[in-house]
């Protein structure tokens, strides 16, 4: 019954090797975000698409990048992984967005050596 | 800009106990207030949504409250057991026209047997 699923769980990574995580969803939403989540702190968000619309959030690194390349995958891209981007990496999707409910994946947590 | 605060960011509660959690956001012209609650290492999963045009919403012994007008929400926790142990984030749109939303650092509540 999961609804929304992030692979891996959990990502391991050396520091500058390129990393891709993943999600997709079974709920047909519109809306896909990719927020940061380091320990203790509020999610913070990177984008998200509407659709096929891209909205990349003004403090976002462009080390960072997605693709969304169907309607149920949406993938996230970090091109020169750093210490400081070790964190939980979490999607969410929602209907048409701010009207509505939010679901989570389970996260993925990802470490930089 | 939308800010969201949530006091106290720790609780720790005897079984049994009937608890409040606090939200507070900067700008009162909000659309809707979710609430979420997140177990260690993992995605957040929403727990109550309420409509700016509502005042409370109940979902079993959780009950939550939106003031507008004052910038809070209030989550109410009855009869609060082990299981309830979890850190609790509140949500609101970041505006209304977009599709972003602002999470407040959560208050991580134990709730000891």
């Amino acid at each position: 019954d999961a609804m929304v699923i992030q692979n891996p769980r959990y990502q391991v990574t050396q520091f500058g090797k390129p990393v891709t995580l993943s999600c997709s969803q079974t709920l047909n939403h519109n809306v896909m975000y990719w927020y940061q989540q380091k320990s203790s702190q509020a999610p913070k968000l990177l984008f998200h698409y509407y659709d096929k619309d891209f909205n990349n959030e003004a403090d976002t690194p462009d080390n960072f990048q997605s693709r969304r390349p169907n309607t149920s995958f949406c993938f996230l891209d970090i091109r020169s992984p750093g210490l400081g981007d070790a964190a939980m990496y979490l999607c969410a999707t929602s209907m048409t967005g701010y009207t509505e409910k939010l679901f989570f994946g389970s996260g993925t947590q990802l470490s930089v050596l | 800009k939308q800010e969201v605060t949530q006091i106290p960011a720790a609780l720790s509660v005897p079984e049994g106990e009937n608890l409040v959690l606090n939200c507070s956001f900067t700008d009162s012209a909000i659309y809707n207030l979710q609430w979420f609650r997140q177990d260690p290492g993992k995605g957040l999963t929403s727990l109550l949504l309420i409509q700016s045009s509502q005042r409370e919403q109940t979902s079993g012994r959780l009950n939550a409250s939106l003031d507008k007008s004052s910038g809070r929400s209030t989550l109410y926790i009855a009869a609060s057991q082990p299981g309830d142990s979890a850190t609790y984030l509140c949500a609101v749109p970041q505006d209304n026209y977009g599709q972003n939303f602002v999470f407040g650092p959560g208050t991580r509540l134990s709730v000891l047997p």
